[in-house]
């Protein structure tokens, strides 16, 4: 089983909508939580970390769910700048190192 | 502030040729990775480091080399490309800390013929 899986999408949304998507880690005591932002042939940027009692940066939610292992993000009022792929991050356990996941692809539409 | 600088940025090379690619990083990290991302694998860590001297291997180390001489520098060699490096690489760094995330420089695209 991967460490960390995820919807690879495409999700098409058009502007203005609210999109939201999940990825699901492997291993239960993981403590580190992000979600990082990546535009075709860049590099990946830190997005906004994930914390137990979830969190929200402008129009972005992320919540973390223990028992059942994943964590969301959504996205509400979809610009067109936020056309991307979303990579879901998690802690190695009992390492400093973070394991990524595949991305999931977001498209908002005009 | 750079944060973290990748040079080059662009190279292609023939079969059996010899490349260094280098980080360079001025956060003052500690920890520095190599990674590459090929279409719908995500990224991949080939080698990383622990700090200046030190250096281990990661999920696919074959056919790469690494050397931290200096604490602010990571260097990746392929000593002898083959097609299947062909790869998107990013080099990283960040804090002792996981909790704080990596900070990616902008790639190298390297195309091996």
């Amino acid at each position: 089983r991967k460490e960390v899986e995820q919807d690879p999408g495409p999700f098409n949304v058009p502007e203005g909508a609210t999109v939201a998507f999940n990825c699901t880690y492997s291993n239960s005591a993981s403590q580190s939580f992000f979600w990082y932002r990546q535009d075709c042939r860049k590099e990946p940027k830190l997005l906004m970390s994930v914390y137990s009692s979830g969190n929200e940066d402008g129009r972005f939610t992320a919540q973390l769910n223990r028992a059942s292992q994943y964590i969301s993000l959504l996205i509400r009022d979809s610009k067109l700048s936020d056309s991307a792929t979303y990579l879901c991050v998690v802690n190695k356990v009992y390492d400093y190192k973070l394991s990524f996941g595949a991305g999931t692809t977001v498209t908002v539409r005009a | 502030n750079a944060g973290v600088t990748q040079t080059p940025k662009f190279r292609v090379l023939k079969t059996g040729q010899s490349m260094t690619l280098l980080c360079a990083q001025d956060m003052n990290h500690e920890y520095m990775y190599w990674y590459r991302q090929d279409p719908g694998m995500g990224l991949r860590l080939i080698h990383y480091s622990v700090g200046e001297g030190t250096t281990a291997k990661g999920e696919v180390p074959d056919g790469y080399n690494v050397s931290r001489l200096k604490k602010q520098n990571f260097l990746l060699g392929l000593e002898s490309a083959a097609p299947s490096q062909t790869s998107v690489y990013f080099c990283a760094s960040s804090p002792p800390d996981s909790g704080y995330g990596y900070t990616f420089g902008s790639g190298t695209r390297l195309t091996v013929v």
